[in-house]
């Protein structure tokens, strides 16, 4: 059973260019979940999709923005990029339906390192 | 304003002993808590986890304890091997969405090194 998967592994971009960076999600699950994490801090919620729309979002400007299609796969695209974008970028999945249950538990991929030159 | 804190950016331990990473946070409303280990090159690994009504849940080595009024949790590994040394994140959440989780509101991470 393969778990979450992202591509790509490493990216360089220069300013003001635009990235897609790519996450599958762990087999069963229906949410995806971006995370930023910069050098020397913990990952920070970008935004959450479930049933293809934006569920939730943190606080990143809408140079930041996302897409989940009908196979429950999802892309993360960052427009006009900033030196200050460099950083590791987490998909995570995990079973989002309102299961009733207790919390499901987000699964991380091994990140997209991005590097803003 | 950071709402999880793990104030120890390291820790070394000797293998056999135990390992305790701390962990406080500031937000009342946060619902369940969850510790994830990672290496250089990986995504996070969920480890174990804890919701509000506990105070204390066991997996194998691992035993996490909530202390609600103090706003504070702790990881103990028990005994710890030269595989665990890793960074250690904490994370918690509310509760959303008829309860799956929604944000998760990470620390910084704790290194924490295991020597034979």
């Amino acid at each position: 059973d393969a778990g979450v998967t992202q591509s790509p592994t490493h990216l360089i971009k220069t300013r003001g260019q635009q990235v897609t960076l790519r996450c599958s999600p762990k087999s069963g699950h229906d949410t995806v979940s971006w995370y930023q994490q910069a050098l020397g801090q913990g990952p920070q919620f970008i935004f959450q999709y479930y049933e293809e729309e934006e569920r939730q979002r943190g606080n990143f400007p809408d140079r930041f923005s996302g897409h989940q299609f009908p196979n429950y796969s999802s892309e993360l695209n960052v427009n006009a990029l900033l030196l200050g974008d460099s950083a590791l970028y987490l998909c995570a999945s995990s079973i989002g339906g309102p299961s009733g249950g207790a919390a499901d538990t987000q699964y991380f991929g091994p990140g997209t390192r991005l590097t803003v030159l | 304003d950071q709402q999880v804190k793990q104030n120890s950016p390291s820790l070394s331990v000797q293998e056999g002993r135990i390992s305790i990473l701390n962990c406080d946070y500031t937000n009342s409303m946060f619902d369940y808590f969850l510790w994830y280990k990672k290496y250089p090159a990986e995504g996070p690994t969920f480890l174990i986890s804890i919701s509000s009504i506990k105070d204390k849940n066991e997996d194998g080595r691992f035993t996490v304890f909530l202390n609600k009024s103090a706003k504070h949790l702790s990881l103990h590994i028990v005994p710890s091997q030269p595989g665990d040394s890793a960074v250690y994140f904490c994370a918690a959440t509310p509760f959303y969405y008829g309860g799956s989780q929604g944000n998760l509101i990470f620390g910084k991470g704790t290194k924490l090194s295991v020597k034979p």
